[in-house]
């Protein structure tokens, strides 16, 4: 099916740092998502985007609505290992039907 | 109840089998969602429900898939003639309303002997 483009695909970063990820895509999302996952367990929601050019924070997370509509990126700032994981994007798109496209996922490690 | 609940966390069953998985949304919540994942990937669409309907069927990949959702709450997923290719998890999640932010459970994870 279809998917976004997620990148990074896998990194490993040192506890401290910060981590930026993106999704893109060549078309038009009306929300965008970002989840994380860890393993044996579901996606769970970290940061909902509702407008072209919002930012929105949640604790140390901060992710943003590109203004094209078209692409979003999270970041992490202050990493500690319990980020460990995979994070997701989905664009939420209106053609009909609702339509949820996610992204093919960037697995987080965290070195202590 | 809190979240959104399936059942059973783990099946195991033999090829050829039919099997069903549940799931639960969480109250009050209109639209539901089935998702598979197979090991390290993305997350695959299914079907979902707006209420007891389904808009969108676009993602079962076979004939051999189904689901159904009565009384616009608990959905049920059914793979006939299981494959051994069926193997994965099976994600349930739900929305107050189609398009709104999805809540997960914790998955059904399917191994097909």
């Amino acid at each position: 099916g279809q998917q976004l483009n997620q990148s990074p695909q896998s990194m490993f970063i040192q506890e401290g740092e910060d981590v930026s990820m993106n999704c893109t895509s060549s078309s038009i999302f009306n929300t965008w998502l970002w989840y994380k996952q860890d393993p044996g367990e579901g996606p769970v929601l970290l940061i909902a985007l509702y407008k072209a050019g919002e930012l929105t924070s949640n604790g140390r997370l901060t992710a943003q609505f590109g203004i094209t509509r078209k692409d979003s990126f999270l970041n992490i700032s202050a990493s500690i290992p319990s980020d460990v994981g995979i994070y997701f994007c989905a664009g939420v798109t209106t053609s009909g039907t609702y339509k949820y496209i996610f992204g093919t996922g960037t697995r987080l490690k965290v070195l202590a | 109840g809190a979240g959104v609940s399936q059942s059973p966390s783990n099946k195991v069953t033999e090829k050829g089998k039919d099997v069903e998985l549940r799931c639960d949304p969480i109250s009050g919540h209109t639209a539901l969602y089935w998702y598979r994942q197979s090991l390290g990937q993305g997350l695959e669409f299914l079907i979902y429900f707006q209420g007891n309907s389904a808009p969108d069927k676009s993602g079962l990949p076979s004939d051999r898939f189904s689901a159904e959702r009565t009384g616009g709450s608990v959905s049920t997923l059914t793979i006939q003639r299981t494959q051994q290719e069926d193997s994965a998890v099976y994600l349930c999640a739900s929305s107050l309303w189609e398009g709104n932010e999805q809540f997960f459970g914790p998955g059904t994870r399917l191994t097909v002997l």
